[in-house]
């Protein structure tokens, strides 16, 4: 299970730390990818953390703007976006990777989702 | 970046009907594709991965198929709770991994 953080309301030019905990499984043995979804919109890949050392992934229109860590000691990812502008209101989902034949990912379990307001 | 198109973009359906909805790839992704189910306000919910291999737990009226660009998901009779929102994902190797941008399946 992978539970987030609450909604936020941020306003433009400040910066946003959403959390997903999670339980049930070894946490460092699967890493977590974060997935964002703008109101009426798809889904897009932000990045990919491990959760075993840290080591992060992250789509390039985020780079320089998103940090990716983890606390092994409360099972807990965290996602931080700064520079917020109005383009960044969205649902912020966490989800579980699958890593499977050394080369194939996907996605099985998501969180809730937390969404994030950005405006004045 | 390898993108996705699903299509279409709009179904609509009646309780009962067998449907199917096509995602295609920019170049070949092997069978490293999933299916995610997303109902208003909730997180997606994996159906399928590997192409076609059914989640656990998922009922068996959903299946998958295809490789290399052409992909399929098929469920054989609709039940009122399918009517949702599909999204097909790429997780080929290296990312960036991408969605397809979605499908809604509405009642008809």
């Amino acid at each position: 299970q992978l539970m987030q953080s609450g909604a936020e309301v941020k306003k433009p030019g400040a910066s946003v730390k959403v959390s997903c905990k999670a339980s049930g499984y070894s946490f460092t043995s699967e890493g977590i990818h974060w997935v964002r979804q703008a109101p009426g919109q798809g889904l897009e890949w932000m990045g990919w953390l491990s959760t075993y050392n840290g080591n992060t992934n992250y789509a390039q229109k985020f780079q320089g703007r998103v940090t990716m860590t983890s606390d092994a000691s409360t099972t807990t990812a965290f996602l931080e976006l700064t520079s917020l502008t109005s383009d960044d209101t969205a649902v912020y989902y966490c989800a579980r990777d699958q890593y499977k034949w050394n080369s194939y990912v996907y996605f099985d379990y998501w969180g809730q989702g937390t969404l994030v307001t950005v405006s004045s | 970046d390898i993108q996705l198109t699903q299509s279409p973009s709009f179904l609509s359906a009646s309780v009962g009907d067998r449907v199917s909805i096509t995602c295609r790839a920019s170049q070949d992704i092997n069978n490293y594709l999933a299916w995610y189910q997303q109902k208003s306000g909730k997180a997606p919910k994996l159906l399928i991965y590997a192409a076609s291999t059914l989640q656990f737990g998922v009922p068996s009226r959903f299946s998958g198929s295809g490789s290399g660009t052409e992909f399929t998901l098929t469920i054989s009779s609709l039940q009122p709770e399918d009517f949702a929102t599909y999204y097909c994902l790429q997780g080929n190797r290296n990312p960036p991994y991408t969605f397809g941008q979605g499908t809604k399946l509405e009642i008809k």
